[in-house]
């Protein structure tokens, strides 16, 4: 079975610009969660979307924005790009379901990194 | 204060070692406790799982929960050079879906 798989892998931008990125789950998969990874505050809840309705969202501004398709592959959206916004954006995916079962693994994607010049 | 703490090392032990990897938390509705391991350049993978308080076995790693101390622990026994990676403790509540609130990170380095 494949992997979850995230385009592009690296991204250069610049200041005020915006940037999607893409995540395309583990076949059979509903839930899409978007975390972001930077060396001074770890791993960040973003954002989970569950059949193409965001259920839970984190503490990010709203230039941080995400949808996802019937076919469960999720994007991310940045807008107005700033500096701090350089990071790993990391998508996990896992079947679904209101509670985390022992089955209700995330398995994580390799990441899209992001520059922000 | 960060609602999950763990030591972001490095810690650097030789072959064959027993490692303890630890994380404190604050907030007290969390009931669901995961370790991931994260090799450079690569995505967490789920190492260990553990529902409330109490001990998990797998192989090599053992993961302890204490809830009334807010404290979880990861043993790695027979350490190898593999294991050098970043290990994130997280967790998440019962009506927090798949919301996880991860640790900064410990990274492990396994010398021969």
């Amino acid at each position: 079975k494949a992997g979850v798989t995230q385009t592009p892998r690296y991204l250069i931008k610049t200041r005020g610009q915006q940037v999607t990125l893409s995540c395309s789950p583990i076949s059979g998969h509903r839930s899409v969660s978007w975390y972001q990874q930077t060396p001074g505050q770890g791993l960040q809840f973003l954002f989970e979307y569950f059949s193409e309705t965001q259920r839970n969202k984190g503490n990010f501004p709203g230039r941080f924005s995400g949808r996802q398709f019937s076919n469960s592959r999720s994007e991310m959206n940045v807008s107005t790009l700033e500096l701090g916004d350089s990071a790993l954006y990391l998508c996990a995916s896992s079947l679904g379901g209101r509670r985390l079962l022992s089955t209700d693994t995330q398995y994580f994607g390799p990441g899209t990194r992001l520059t922000v010049l | 204060q960060k609602e999950v703490e763990q030591d972001p090392g490095p810690l650097s032990v030789p072959e064959g070692a027993i490692v303890s990897l630890n994380c404190t938390y604050s907030n007290s509705a969390f009931q669901y406790f995961m370790w991931y391991r994260q090799y450079s350049r690569k995505g967490p993978e789920l190492l260990m799982y553990t529902y409330s308080s109490g001990n998990k076995e797998d192989g090599r790693f053992t993961a302890q929960v204490d809830k009334s101390s807010k404290y979880i622990s990861l043993f790695i026994r027979d350490s190898q050079p593999s294991d050098s990676a970043t290990y994130l403790c997280a967790m998440s509540d019962a009506g927090g879906g798949n919301k996880l609130t991860f640790g900064t990170g410990t990274q492990l380095k396994v010398e021969l």
